[in-house]
């Protein structure tokens, strides 16, 4: 199956820094690739669509300026989290789609605002 | 009501059991169908998925899909307690925006 990577797996920051985590797919390309959150025990919430070379589209009641999300090219989107506070730790996790609108997830950032 | 249901378990079975996972959907313009393994602290792993209605399998596993009924089920044949996972449920609906609807996932454990 196709290989979705993403970095750092685990990430600890003191309040107010800024996180950026990477997700690549590693074997295709991916025109469009999502990020979600995930809190224990819940399922995933989708925080925005990314488009190669466009803005991402975000879900209401994420902020965008909060969430900063960057698809540099059809292997590689970003999301960085600006000014991070206790109530931003979660599990993020970003998936790529192949042309058979298939997603391929990452293995997951669990983020920890000190 | 959700657009997607899935009991969230958890669901306990003993090794070598048939495991039945189901998901039931209210949007009529859904075709493609996924299930999805996640392990604890890791991201979802793909295990099937199947477009419009009809059965797949692989290997232990068989995907089904009744779009009259709005229902999909994944069975799993002679399990193991390596199975032990939350099987989550997506559908998307083409065309579309391709973004997809989860089910809350079904924690499944499998005993020794």
């Amino acid at each position: 199956g196709a290989v979705v990577s993403q970095h750092p797996s685990r990430v600890i920051c003191k309040s107010g820094t800024s996180v950026k985590i990477e997700c690549r797919s590693l074997d295709f390309q991916a025109t469009t690739m999502f990020w979600y959150r995930q809190f224990p025990k819940q399922s995933l919430m989708l925080m925005a669509t990314s488009n190669e070379g466009s803005k991402a589209t975000y879900e209401q009641g994420v902020e965008k300026d909060k969430f900063l999300i960057n698809h540099a090219s059809l292997t590689l989107s970003t999301l960085t989290v600006t000014s991070a506070h206790p109530e931003d730790s979660s599990f993020y996790i970003c998936s790529a789609m192949d042309r058979e609108n298939i997603q391929y997830f990452g293995a997951g950032t669990r983020l920890s605002v000190l | 009501q959700k657009e997607v249901e899935q009991d969230p378990g958890p669901l306990s079975v003993p090794e070598g059991a048939i495991v039945s996972l189901n998901c039931t959907y209210s949007n009529s313009a859904f075709q493609y169908f996924m299930w999805y393994r996640q392990y604890s602290r890791k991201g979802p792993e793909l295990l099937m998925y199947t477009y419009s209605s009809g059965n797949k399998e692989d290997g232990r596993f068989t995907a089904q899909v009744d779009k009259s009924s709005k229902y999909i089920s994944l069975f799993i044949r002679d399990s193991q307690p390596s199975d032990s996972a939350t099987y989550l449920c997506a559908m998307s609906a083409v065309p579309g925006t391709y973004k997809y609807i989860f089910g809350t996932g079904t924690r499944l454990k499998v005993l020794a």
